[in-house]
């Protein structure tokens, strides 16, 4: 089962360029989450998605978007990459069904510096 | 004041101690409540989940949920070098869909 599949897993940008960061669930989950972890700042929400076609911020969203075509994946966009936007960023995603939303499925984490 | 505070430790304990890990919030409305466990280089995965308050046992943890204390806990017994990890708890509540965490601690188990 691949569950949850960030690409790229490593990445190195200079100030200022774009990419985008893809995150893909197999598991038809409705809900998907982007989330950044810093030494000493634990995981941070940046946007999430309640369904197909639904954003929404979280706490720190500035300097991302994101958006959701599909059910299955969920893309986070910089497109003006700062130096402190150099993390590792963890997608993740969960089923709507009762509890089963607060038990997050997540990827192996994307790890992005900017330079 | 951050809705979920959590020592970042490190912590370190000798094997078959027992652990406590702890975090406070300041959100009343937080009903959910979840212990995550993340090796190094790994996303996180969920240890325990506990809905209001009240205490939650599996295995060698047990969660706990004082909310008139605003106050969470996770307790390993018989720790293990194989429990040495980050530990995030995470809340929410029923009113937006966002899971917040806290900064995770650190814990190594000393063979």
């Amino acid at each position: 089962n691949a569950g949850v599949t960030q690409t790229p897993k490593f990445r190195v940008l200079k100030t200022g360029q774009s990419m985008t960061l893809l995150c893909a669930q197999d598991m038809n989950h409705e809900y998907m989450y982007w989330y950044r972890q810093d030494p000493g700042m634990g995981l941070r929400l940046i946007h999430y998605s309640v369904g197909e076609g639904t954003t929404a911020k979280g706490e720190v969203p500035d300097g991302y978007n994101v958006s959701r075509l599909k059910k299955q994946n969920f893309l986070l966009g910089l497109e003006s990459a700062a130096p402190s936007q150099t993390s590792v960023y963890f997608c993740a995603s969960s089923s709507d069904r009762g509890t089963r939303r607060e038990k997050l499925f997540f990827g192996s984490g994307t790890q992005l510096s900017v330079l | 004041q951050k809705e979920v505070e959590q020592d970042p430790g490190p912590l370190s304990v000798p094997e078959g101690a027992i652990v406590s890990l702890n975090c406070t919030y300041s959100n009343s409305a937080f009903q959910y409540f979840m212990w995550y466990r993340q090796y190094s280089r790994k996303g996180p995965e969920l240890l325990m989940y506990t809905y209001s308050s009240g205490n939650k046992e599996d295995g060698r943890f047990t969660a706990q949920v004082d909310k008139s204390s605003k106050y969470i806990s996770l307790f390993i017994r018989d720790s293990q070098p194989s429990d040495s990890a980050t530990y995030l708890c995470a809340m929410s509540n029923n009113r937006d869909d966002k899971i917040i965490f806290g900064k995770g601690t650190r814990l190594h188990i000393l063979p």
